[in-house]
């Protein structure tokens, strides 16, 4: 049972145009959304966060928006940038049993932007 | 600061070998965890330590076990090796950030495992 959605894998882009990707989550115990940002060969970087109790938080030309109601978030990058190709996780944070705080990933998309 | 460490970086197994996969944060967390990755799927937690001197069982722990050795070091064994154990594993660790307690969890380079 996949918790937490990305439904496209791939997502293609044309430098200084707007980025958007989405996820879909099901638990609405979660209380905390993050993005990660993932090269190839490295491990996936934060990026931006978003408190449940929240529907945006901008951080340059990264913006989250979190719907609720919908159980939808979704990053918006502008402009895109070349360098901003790489795979994007949604995550979202739950308590585990045991203490500490458990993210459920995303499958990932695989953001190209090009010239 | 060298933030998270993994090692080895690739490790190329046989059916029924073991291993031990290394993991050290030089940031003063008090959580770290294990994920393993695989295509089309997100990062799956294996195994997590909330605290120094506590463990516990993630969404996939079969097959695998975990050693706190300090506050710095968590380690993954892999006692017998079989095909789908390949992967790429990453080790994390966290911090609730500042007033917010924003979650940040950060990650290693990754270990990239064969099991032939």
């Amino acid at each position: 049972d996949q918790q937490v959605k990305q439904n496209s894998p791939s997502l293609s882009v044309q430098e200084g145009r707007i980025s958007i990707l989405n996820c879909d989550y099901t638990n609405s115990m979660f209380d905390y959304f993050l993005w990660y940002k993932k090269y190839p060969a490295e491990g996936p970087t934060f990026l931006i966060s978003i408190s449940s109790i929240k529907d945006k938080n901008e951080d340059g030309r990264f913006t989250v928006f979190l719907n609720k109601s919908a159980k939808h978030l979704s990053l918006h990058i502008v402009p895109s940038q070349p360098g901003d190709s790489a795979v994007y996780f949604c995550a979202a944070r739950g308590i585990l049993t045991g203490g500490g705080n458990k993210l459920t990933f995303g499958t990932g998309t695989q953001l190209k932007v090009e010239l | 600061n060298a933030g998270v460490t993994q090692t080895p970086k690739f490790q190329v197994l046989k059916t029924g070998q073991s291993m031990t996969l290394q993991c050290a944060q030089d940031m003063n967390h008090n959580s770290m965890y294990w994920y393993r990755q695989d295509p089309g799927m997100g990062l799956r937690l294996i195994y997590y330590s909330a605290s120094e001197g506590t463990t516990d069982k993630g969404e996939v722990p079969n097959g695998y076990n975990v050693s706190r050795l300090n506050k710095r070091e968590f380690s993954l064994r892999l006692e017998s090796a079989a095909p789908s154990q390949t992967s790429v594993y990453f080790c994390a660790s966290n911090t609730l950030e500042g007033l917010r307690r924003r979650e940040t969890q950060y990650f290693g380079p990754g270990t990239r495992l064969l099991v032939l």
